[in-house]
């Protein structure tokens, strides 16, 4: 089975950075996804990890370590549609996701 | 990255009814549909795996026969809810895989979701 734990709320101010953190135990690790899901939305992507290290895609980092079963997803220069909730999913050997419950993050002016 | 539609965004019917769902991959071809649905402020839960052109593989606890998928060809895949009654009342979201995504490999990309209420 998978277990994804990751915090259910962060409140910071605009500009600001916010570090999302995800600890997973899975029985397969074929790659940890952050998704980014406004209310009443479906999930958009933002980002893949699947080698240990940081991948860096404009304002938004994420990282991994295997061995630890940790990712964080690193949000700078906050803006107020930052406002969302994110997810962590990890894909297993048959390409399934399994996704946290999701951290709502809100940005205050 | 690539562009999945869902159809129809909202759905009101009365408990006993059938309702279809589908799922379109716009401009990629998606040998593989997932189908998830998600309670109010909670995760995505993951209902079954719709391969084209062969059965769907349910998850635990998901009965086939109340869900019925099919994935008719490439870029279709449907979510029939039989006899849906009050309980399945849910925001119903497909994803299919893009084999073509080479900053991921291979990745989920979502539709817009179908939010169904059932009176």
């Amino acid at each position: 089975g998978q277990n994804i734990d990751q915090p259910t709320e962060m409140t910071a101010t605009e500009g600001a950075i916010v570090q999302i953190n995800c600890t997973y135990q899975t029985s397969g690790f074929n790659g940890l996804f952050w998704y980014q899901q406004h209310a009443g939305e479906a999930p958009t992507f933002l980002s893949y990890n699947v080698l240990d290290g940081l991948e860096e895609k404009g304002r938004f980092s994420s990282f991994l370590s295997r061995s630890k079963g940790y990712s964080y997803l690193l949000l700078k220069e906050l803006q107020m549609k930052d406002s969302a909730s994110y997810l962590c999913a990890v894909r297993d050997g048959d390409y399934k996701l399994s996704f946290g419950a999701g951290t709502t993050v809100t940005v205050r002016a | 990255g690539a562009v999945v539609s869902q159809h129809p965004s909202r759905v009101i019917c009365k408990s006993g009814t059938s309702v279809k769902i589908e799922c379109r991959s716009l401009d990629f071809q998606a040998t593989t549909m997932f189908w998830y649905r998600q309670f109010p402020k909670k995760s995505l839960m993951l209902m079954a795996t719709s391969n084209e052109g062969s059965k769907a593989t349910y998850e635990q606890g998901v009965e086939k026969d109340k869900f019925l998928i099919n994935h008719a060809s490439l870029t279709l895949s449907t979510l029939t809810v039989t006899s849906a009654h009050p309980e399945d009342s849910s925001f119903y979201i497909c994803s299919a895989r893009d084999f073509n995504e080479r900053e991921a490999g291979d990745t989920q990309y979502f539709g817009p979701g179908t939010r169904l209420t059932v009176l």
